[in-house]
């Protein structure tokens, strides 16, 4: 099976840079993936990292570290907009994804 | 551009009452799931399907059941429902099931079984 840790809450300033980390433990990795959901909707992609490094896609990127079993999102220029829930997902070697709680970040004024 | 369509958008269930929630994709994606997702918990899969006329379990599968009879619909039963099957239901597709294919998701359905 997956653990898949990520924090609780986040709280940043408009114009600001926010980076949320996810952890996992697995049973087997063939991809990780961010997920954004605004409340009382649907998750969206954001990024998909299968190899180390770094994925950037303009204000958001994505890094992963398969030996530490470790993963953040990093959201620059901050708009308040980007107020919403953030989802780290693993998909294992049977191509089914498991999520994270999921992050909640406030984008204050 | 439909994407993904579930019906219906919320439901109120009495206990014992069995119920199914639908699932339409326009995208002729090959691969299907049902999640469900509560406060703290966050996704969990219910069932999945890699392809017409096959279906898998996932993580919470007791208690439900799914059907793929076509590429475009993938159902999900309630045949008894309980108060712990209360959540928001997500369908989702993806083209494929491994690569860089995204899941896509459905709007949601909200089910509340008292």
């Amino acid at each position: 099976g997956q653990n898949i840790d990520q924090p609780t809450e986040m709280t940043a300033t408009e114009g600001a840079i926010v980076q949320i980390n996810c952890t996992y433990q697995t049973s087997g990795f063939n991809g990780l993936f961010w997920y954004q959901q605004h409340a009382g909707e649907a998750p969206t992609f954001l990024s998909y990292n299968v190899l180390d490094g770094l994925e950037e896609k303009g204000r958001f990127s994505s890094f992963l570290s398969r030996s530490k079993g470790y993963s953040y999102l990093l959201l620059k220029e901050l708009q308040m907009k980007d107020s919403a829930s953030y989802l780290c997902a693993v998909r294992d070697n049977d191509y089914k994804l498991s999520f994270g709680a999921g992050t909640t970040v406030t984008v204050r004024a | 551009t439909a994407g993904i369509t579930q019906a219906p958008t919320s439901q109120i269930l009495a206990a014992g009452r069995s119920m199914t929630l639908r699932c339409t994709q326009d995208m002729r994606h090959n691969a299907m799931y049902w999640y469900r997702q509560d406060l703290g918990l966050g996704l969990r899969l219910i069932h999945y399907s890699n392809t017409a006329g096959t279906t898998g379990k996932g993580e919470v599968p007791d208690g439900y059941s799914v059907s793929r009879a076509n590429t475009d619909d993938f159902p999900l039963t309630l045949a008894s429902a309980v108060p712990s099957q209360t959540s928001v239901y997500f369908c989702a597709s993806s083209d494929s099931a491994g690569g860089p294919e995204t899941q896509y998701f459905g709007p949601g359905t909200r089910l509340l079984v008292l």
